[in-house]
């Protein structure tokens, strides 16, 4: 069975600077898929990020970016120029290949943005 | 506009009672999948379902049944054998291929009183 482990409950970060979630996995398989989901105060999922397993380039999405270890089954998160709106408890999460779609969720890291 | 719809969004159980919690897709996705999301936990897998007539269990399914009798719905009864029901639960859909995101409903909130 997979695993995902997000070992810092809370990170804060002052508006306008970088900070950086953690994730690490533990998967057998080869074929897979990594995500970063965004639930603000609202409680509304959002897809921050996603990574396929196979593309050795790391993923970015405007201010966010990834940096996907492979052989350290390690996939942590990069918020640049960090927004008031960036406030939000994140998650990581898992697809195997062959998975039928099911996701695992990490523990979840809550960040807050401080003015 | 395309979405996926779960109601009600607060819904409150007495004590071995069955409450059943809706989630109305009109996205044409194949796939379902409810989530049950408890504090310093994440989000943990209840069931899921890839086509009409046909679900899983997942993770955590002891407690609660569901059904898919068309593709648009997948309904969550949390019974009175769940003995820890209040939580926070999502709904989630996803179309089968390689378009693997998911969709997620805006959740409902479950409390015993």
């Amino acid at each position: 069975a997979q695993t995902v482990t997000q070992s810092q409950p809370e990170m804060s970060v002052q508006e306008a600077e970088t900070v950086t979630l953690s994730c690490t996995y533990d998967t057998s398989e080869s074929n897979y898929y990594l995500f970063w989901y965004k639930q603000p105060p609202s409680r509304q999922m959002i897809l921050v990020i996603r990574q396929e397993a196979y593309k050795q380039q790391n993923a970015t999405e405007n201010r966010f970016s990834v940096n996907f270890q492979k052989a350290a089954k390690s996939f942590s998160l990069k918020i640049s120029d960090s927004q008031l709106g960036d406030t939000a408890m994140y998650f990581c999460a898992f697809m195997g290949g062959t998975s039928y779609g099911k996701l695992t969720f990490g523990q979840g890291t809550i960040l807050t943005v401080h003015p | 506009d395309g979405g996926i719809t779960q109601s009600p969004k607060y819904l409150f159980r007495k004590e071995g009672q069955n409450v059943t919690l809706s989630c109305e897709q009109n996205l044409n996705h194949d796939a379902m999948y409810w989530y049950r999301q408890d504090p310093g936990q994440g989000l943990r897998l209840i069931y899921y379902s890839q086509i009409v007539n046909d679900f899983q269990k997942g993770d955590i399914a002891e407690g609660y049944s569901v059904s898919r009798e068309k593709k648009e719905s997948f309904p969550l009864t949390v019974t009175s054998a769940q003995k820890n029901p209040t939580a926070f639960y999502l709904c989630a859909s996803r179309k089968e291929g390689r378009d693997f995101g998911y969709t997620f409903g805006s959740g409902t909130r479950l409390t015993v009183v």
